[in-house]
């Protein structure tokens, strides 16, 4: 089945920690997003990659790298600079052609205590 | 700096009552609007819209965009509780093909 992999579905880590986040697509997509959801918001947008080895910033990157080594994978770490870091992540692919939507993984809830 | 506004917010109703979800945006290059259902975890596609004026419709779902006067509505007619969900708008642009800009998203509550 062709689809969008995010692991770990749930994640705690200590204040001051780096931690990955993973998400894996076998739809062959170009284009990978990974977006932050807090309650009572919409999804923001972290960091974007249209092309493998290129990545850009999304709205709040501060805080978040990303890497694209390949067209399927997209990892997302949060690091310690990042202040507020518990919510909920979301993976996302699509194609780069004109009027295409996105489809989502299930999600990582990160806490952080 | 470029907006997609929902509402309402919040939204709570009667199994078969009809909703009305509405989305207004300004984005520069506009290429397309979507409405994604959200019911724990991953949103699900439901729409894409880039003609004004033709109704997209499944089941009991229809949508309709407007682009002179840049809004979208999203209608759910005979509700079912399994309808309960945030409903999310996004729009896409011209320049950054597949990035999506989202509403904060209207959460639906279907009371039995």
């Amino acid at each position: 089945d062709g689809g969008i992999t995010q692991s770990p579905k749930y994640l705690f880590r200590k204040e001051g920690q780096n931690v990955t986040l993973s998400c894996e697509q076998n739809l062959n997509h170009d284009a990978m997003y990974w977006y932050r959801q807090d309650p009572g918001q919409g999804l923001r947008l972290i960091y974007y990659s249209q092309i493998v080895n290129d990545f850009q910033k999304g709205d709040i990157a501060e805080g978040y790298s990303v890497s694209r080594e390949k067209k399927e994978s997209f990892p997302l770490t949060v690091t310690s600079a990042q202040k507020n870091p518990t919510a909920f992540y979301l993976c996302a692919s699509s194609t780069t052609k004109v009027n295409t939507e996105a489809f989502f993984g299930q999600g990582t809830r990160l806490t952080v205590v | 700096e470029d907006k997609v506004v929902q509402s309402p917010l919040s939204l709570v109703v009667h199994e078969g009552d009809t909703v009305t979800l509405n989305c207004s945006y300004e984005v520069t290059n506009f290429r397309s609007l979507l409405w994604y259902k959200q019911e724990k975890k991953a949103p699900t596609f439901l729409f894409m819209l880039t003609s004004s004026g033709i109704e997209k419709k499944s089941g009991r779902l229809s949508s309709i965009l407007d682009k002179k006067e840049l809004f979208s509505i999203l209608n759910i007619t005979a509700t079912q509780t399994g309808d309960s969900a945030v409903y999310l708008c996004a729009v896409s642009r011209g320049s950054t093909l597949g990035r999506l800009y989202f509403g904060r998203g209207t959460q639906l509550t279907v009371w039995p």
